[in-house]
């Protein structure tokens, strides 16, 4: 099936850095979706993206659908310790809109 | 303002036994999603509902079963439990804005079978 590959896997930034990640494919996607898992809880979906070089912003993230469509990007800027978690990126899959392939997700670690 | 209720928040269970995983949404979510993280994992698909009525396989869909019960219930079953099955179950689900995709998630079952 097709596998997303996150990068990097986990991250340790001062408070106020700014991060990026990303995010690849194997094929094409028509959509990206980027989620944040807090510990104990479930995933939140924080941007989601539909057409290719498209930029989307939700507060201090920054997402971008790769112009090759096979990759997408995440950016936080200025860090806070509230976004320590696991950012997991997604697309659909197995040719149906409804069946979501995840990646294994990037862990971030703010210090104060 | 619950969103997405799961029940139970942690079950143990021998192997071979029984059990019911209950999820209810109280957004007017038509479709609705079960999945279940591994550690160093992410998410696996399990079973989706994309409407009242209706259910179809994800990725991993052996070993369970799932009743869209109605609009807001939708519930997973494991038969016959066996150890490869411990894992966290999440359930979701999403609205009517053309996102085919999750959009809300339960806080999680944390099943364990011995």
């Amino acid at each position: 099936g097709q596998q997303l590959n996150q990068s990097p896997q986990s991250m340790f930034i001062q408070e106020g850095e700014d991060v990026s990640m990303n995010c690849t494919s194997s094929s094409i996607f028509n959509t990206w979706l980027w989620y944040k898992q807090d510990p104990g809880e479930g995933p939140v979906l924080l941007i989601a993206l539909y057409k290719a070089g498209e930029l989307t912003s939700n507060g201090r993230l920054t997402a971008q659908f790769g112009i090759t469509r096979k990759d997408s990007f995440l950016n936080i800027s200025a860090s806070i310790p509230s976004d320590v978690g696991i950012y997991f990126c997604a697309g659909p899959s197995g040719g149906s809109n409804y069946k979501l392939t995840f990646g294994k997700g990037t862990l971030l670690t703010v210090n104060p | 303002n619950a969103g997405v209720t799961q029940t139970p928040k942690f079950q143990v269970l021998k192997t071979g036994q029984s059990m019911t995983l209950q999820c209810a949404q109280d957004m007017n979510h038509n479709s609705m999603y079960w999945y279940r993280q591994d550690p160093g994992m992410g998410l696996r698909l399990i079973y989706y509902s994309a409407s009242e009525g209706t259910t179809d396989k994800g990725e991993v869909p052996n070993g369970y079963n799932v009743s869209r019960l109605n609009k807001r219930e939708f519930s997973l079953r494991l038969e016959s439990a066996a150890p490869s099955q411990t894992s966290v179950y999440f359930c979701a689900s999403s609205g009517q804005t053309g996102l085919h995709q999750p959009q809300h998630f339960g806080d999680g079952t944390r099943l364990s079978i011995l």
